[in-house]
């Protein structure tokens, strides 16, 4: 059956460092991937669209990569800051109707002054 | 402002009183969706909308109404709810389906006794 990981281990890590959060999918081949960032008490916020034939992509300090062949994206925060803490969820087409968006249970990111 | 919103934030009920969930988009949005997010499990879809009186079942349908008879809006009915409906709910829109930016409403936290 269609799977999408996410680490579900907070991730930790100091202010000014980059921040590198996994999503993994078996069963799937999505055609595109976006990433959304969650705050507490609040509705997931659109932060980037990935699709199958670009490799990477950037917004400022955040990178998105897109291996189709590990079934794998990466999410990168570069110079992180306290305020990129949230929970950060991926989502991906789901199979057996093309406008059903699969999200996985997301990571939460504490990022320490 | 280009928003979702969604009535009520909050409410508390007994098993088996039908409920609505209202929703509106002000965005003029064709594609309308409700997701449900539970403790380690993320947001899963219940029900979408391609357009007005088009909707289609998601991943989590059981027990749940929608209907989409104008295309702002988009209320979420359980007609007899059960403690396992007891969720964070959240209604979404996008300009015309899967491959684009989900807007999210701030969520519907519903406990059902």
């Amino acid at each position: 059956s269609q799977k999408i990981e996410q680490n579900s281990e907070a991730l930790n890590i100091q202010e000014g460092k980059t921040a590198t959060l996994t999503c993994n999918y078996t069963n799937y081949s999505p055609a595109y991937l976006q990433w959304y960032r969650q705050d507490p008490g609040r509705g997931p916020v659109f932060l980037l669209l990935i699709r199958e034939n670009e490799k990477e992509k950037r917004k400022e300090r955040l990178k998105v990569t897109f291996d189709t062949t590990l079934k794998q994206s990466l999410f990168h925060i570069t110079a992180s800051q306290p305020a990129d803490s949230a929970t950060y969820l991926c989502a991906l087409e789901g199979t057996g109707g093309y406008n059903k968006l699969i999200f996985g249970a997301g990571t939460r990111l504490a990022v320490h002054p | 402002e280009a928003q979702v919103t969604q009535n009520p934030r909050y409410l508390i009920t007994v098993t088996g009183k039908k409920l609505t969930v209202t929703c509106s988009q002000n965005m003029n949005h064709e594609y309308m969706s409700w997701y449900r997010q539970d403790p380690g499990l993320g947001l899963r879809q219940i029900y979408y909308s391609m357009n007005v009186e088009v909707t289609d079942k998601g991943d989590v349908p059981e027990g749940y109404k929608v209907s989409r008879k104008e295309k702002r809006n988009f209320p979420l009915i359980l007609e007899s709810p059960s403690p396992n409906q007891t969720s964070l709910y959240f209604c979404a829109s996008s300009l015309s389906g899967r491959v684009e930016t989900q807007y999210f409403g701030p969520g519907t936290r519903l406990l059902v006794l």
